[in-house]
C-alpha cells in the first residue's frame, strides 16, 4: 500500500524558514517523480514544485521561484521542501504527491498524503 | 489565478446525472496535454478520480466519467449519490507556465 506522510509544518512569522518532509512507503521510491502541492485555507489546489527521480531536474511555480528548494533522499525514500522567506500568502496546507505518467510523458497525481499545514504569521 | 476555470457549484438530486466543466485555453487543454481529475471528500486529501481524459484507476465507480473536447474537458457524475458531495478538480500541464495547473474546484451538492 501506497503511503506518503508528511511533517514539519507549523506556525512562522513572515520572513522565516521552514522544512517539511515526506516519508514514502509501499513503491519503489527512486522510480518516480515526486512533488509538492498545497492548498490555502478555503481555497483549491496549487502546485508547488517537483523533481525528477534521481534529483537532477526540478521545476518550481513562479510565486516559490528563489525561496523554496525541493530535494530527495533516494536512501530514506523521503522528500523535502525547504521554504525560506515565507509570506502570509504561503499559509497552506503542503500535500506531498507520487506523480504518475500519461502516455504523453506529462504527470497526474496519483497517490497523496494527508498534509501539513503551515501557518505564516506575525 | 488558476488558468483552467470551473463552475464553483453543481447540484444535483439523488439518482440525477451532473456534469462539471473544465475551461482552459491553446496552452494547456487545447494544446493536447491529458486532463486529470481529483475528488477532495470535506476535511481530506484529493483523490484521483479520473485520468489522461477518461480513464478511472482501480476502484473508482463507473459512475464517473470524463470526456475532452478543443480547449475544455467534462467531468460527469451519473447515479448522484450522497457520499459524492465532494469538491472537484481538473488538472493538466500548461506550456506557457512550464508547470502543471489545477481548475478552480467545483463544489458537489447532493439535493
Amino acid at each position: 500500500e501506497v503511503q506518503l506522510v508528511e511533517s514539519g509544518g507549523g506556525l512562522v512569522q513572515p520572513g522565516g524558514s521552514l522544512r517539511l518532509s515526506c516519508a514514502a512507503s509501499g513503491f519503489t521510491f527512486s522510480n518516480y517523480w515526486m512533488s509538492w502541492v498545497r492548498q490555502a485555507p478555503g481555497k483549491g489546489l496549487e502546485w508547488v514544485a517537483n523533481i525528477k527521480q534521481d534529483g537532477s531536474e526540478k521545476n518550481y511555480v513562479d510565486s516559490v521561484k528563489g525561496r523554496f528548494t525541493i530535494s530527495r533522499d533516494n536512501a530514506k525514500n523521503s522528500l523535502y521542501l525547504q521554504m525560506n522567506s515565507l509570506r502570509v500568502e504561503d499559509t497552506a496546507v503542503y500535500y506531498c504527491a507520487r506523480e504518475d505518467l500519461d502516455s504523453n510523458y506529462y504527470s497526474y497525481f496519483h497517490f497523496w498524503g494527508l498534509g501539513t499545514l503551515v501557518t505564516v504569521s506575525s | 489565478q488558476s488558468v483552467l476555470t470551473q463552475p464553483p457549484s453543481v447540484s444535483g438530486a439523488p439518482g440525477q446525472r451532473v456534469t462539471i466543466s473544465c475551461t482552459g485555453s491553446s496552452s494547456n487543454i487545447g494544446a493536447r496535454y491529458y486532463v486529470h481529475w481529483y475528488q477532495q471528500l470535506p476535511g481530506t486529501a484529493p483523490k484521483l478520480l479520473i485520468y489522461a481524459n477518461s480513464n478511472r484507476p482501480s476502484g473508482v465507480p463507473d459512475r464517473f466519467s470524463g470526456s475532452k473536447s478543443g480547449t475544455s474537458a467534462s467531468l460527469a457524475i451519473s447515479g448522484l449519490q450522497a457520499e459524492d458531495e465532494a469538491d472537484y478538480y481538473c488538472q493538466s500541464f500548461d506550456s506557457s507556465l512550464s508547470g502543471y495547473v489545477f481548475g478552480t474546484g467545483t463544489k458537489v451538492t447532493v439535493l
